[in-house]
């Protein structure tokens, strides 16, 4: 069972928009940053959100990042067939002093 | 660019220790910003963080791994480690390296797929 909590799966028709959330505690995502991965079948994954909000050079502006509390939000607009991947979220847990991910979101487009 | 790659034997035999090697090519394992840490992920499942090296030598583990796990560094060959002690099939799964933050892990291998059987 993950530390941070996220829907087993998301769906929306290409062209829509669509969030993914990632539920935590005062430990891990109220006390720190949050990352966000897209793993494409077969690949490692890739960064696609760092420090809440901010995309690595390269990212196109349809993925976004937000962060309230203790939860995070992936947001992923104008869906494409390509997007079709795996998301993850991730932070550091300052009680358990490691690295934890979300147990991951598995996105269709229909 | 950076670029990280895995090594290692792709099969070990269960109670045996399982050792994993990371080249770093693109960037120097002394930088005093980053982390180097290892990432595993079984079968059809999800990510679990199993450790972090600072290039000074402190590390960090995945509590439920601790007692088995050694991750150490090597800066002479740009290159860090993984050791897991005492293994079991339930530590088969594909193994990945990666650089970045306490928080972020900017930079990954292709990862490496470690199975455990006799």
């Amino acid at each position: 069972q993950s530390v941070l909590t996220q829907p087993p799966s998301v769906s929306a028709a290409p062209g829509q928009k669509v969030t993914i959330s990632c539920s935590g505690s005062s430990s891990n995502i109220g006390d720190n940053y949050v990352s966000w991965y897209q793993q494409l079948p077969g690949t490692a994954p890739k960064l696609l959100i760092y420090d809440n909000d901010k995309r690595p050079s390269g990212i196109p502006d349809r993925f976004s990042g937000s962060k309230s509390v203790t939860s995070a939000t992936l947001g992923i607009t104008g869906l494409q067939t390509g997007d079709e991947a795996d998301y993850y979220c991730g932070t550091w847990d300052s009680s358990l002093r490691g690295g934890v991910f979300g147990g991951g979101t598995k996105l269709t487009v229909l | 660019q950076v670029q990280l790659q895995e090594s290692g034997p792709g099969l070990v035999k269960p109670s045996e220790t399982l050792s994993l090697t990371c080249t770093v090519s693109g960037a120097s394992i002394s930088s005093s910003t980053y982390y180097w840490g290892w990432i595993r992920q079984p079968p059809g499942k999800g990510l679990e963080w199993i450790g972090s090296v600072y290039y000074r030598g402190s590390t960090y583990y995945n509590p439920s791994l601790k007692s088995r796990v050694t991750i150490s560094v090597d800066t002479s060959k740009n290159q860090f480690f993984l050791k897991l002690n005492s293994v079991t099939a339930a530590d088969t799964a594909v193994y990945f390296c990666a650089r970045g933050t306490m928080t972020t892990k900017h930079y990954w291998g292709q990862g490496t797929l470690i199975t455990v059987s006799s």
